[in-house]
């Protein structure tokens, strides 16, 4: 298996402009979660979805941020319009029910707006 | 109360020693701590993981200890090696409905020869 796919790895842009980061789950694996990690506040948990539905978006920092997901082999996270904090990584990540508890993350991508 | 503190921020040992990593929890409805690794560049990948019913895990050069009562868990990488460096993060979790994890604030190891 590929393991947990993203897209773009990395993303630089201008502050106002929209944002769209993709994720490709693990085949079989039923539960997606978007984080985001910086230096300042580590590894935050912004959304999850369980069977495509999400099921707790508490961790979204505003309405500028939004996430689907269509189907069980894609996601995305959008930000509009972008802001300079928001630069950060991004990190997608997929569990399954055969392996209760891990989480496998993608390799993340790297968001800067300037 | 759903907070994980993980202690040190970073870390250097010298290669062949021990490094050690604490993590304290309020919450005692976790059931569940596993450790993650994370390289530069990378996601982070789970390490090993222990439930509380048992106090010590080990797993190669990697042991965790857990001490329900004080509520506080730990990571011991023995013989700890330059390759050993990377950020490693505790978490904590609750089974059964979304199993949320809850993770700390990372500690930077670096492994000097």
């Amino acid at each position: 298996d590929a393991g947990v796919i993203q897209s773009p790895r990395h993303e630089v842009t201008e502050m106002g402009q929209e944002v769209t980061l993709r994720c490709k789950p693990i085949s079989g694996h039923n539960s997606l979660f978007w984080y985001r990690q910086t230096m300042m506040r580590g590894l935050e948990l912004l959304i999850y979805f369980n069977n495509n539905v999400p099921i707790d978006d508490s961790g979204m920092p505003e309405d500028r941020f939004s996430a689907k997901m269509p189907n069980a082999s894609f996601s995305t996270l959008k930000i509009q319009p972008s802001e300079p904090r928001d630069s950060a990584v991004y990190f997608c990540a997929s569990r399954g029910g055969g392996t209760y508890y891990e989480q496998y993350f993608g390799p993340g991508t790297r968001l800067t707006v300037t | 109360q759903q907070q994980v503190k993980q202690s040190p921020q970073s870390l250097i040992v010298q290669k062949g020693g021990i490094s050690i990593i604490n993590c304290a929890y309020e919450n005692t409805a976790f059931d569940y701590f596993p450790w993650y690794q994370q390289f530069p560049g990378k996601g982070p990948a789970l390490l090993i993981a222990i439930r509380p019913d048992v106090s010590e895990k080990k797993e190669g050069r990697f042991t965790i200890s857990f001490n329900k009562s004080a509520k506080q868990f730990s990571l011991h990488i023995m013989d700890s090696q330059p390759g050993d460096s990377a950020t490693y993060f505790c978490a904590a979790s609750i089974s059964g409905g979304y199993q949320k994890v809850t993770f700390g604030t990372g500690t930077k190891l670096q492994v000097i020869p």
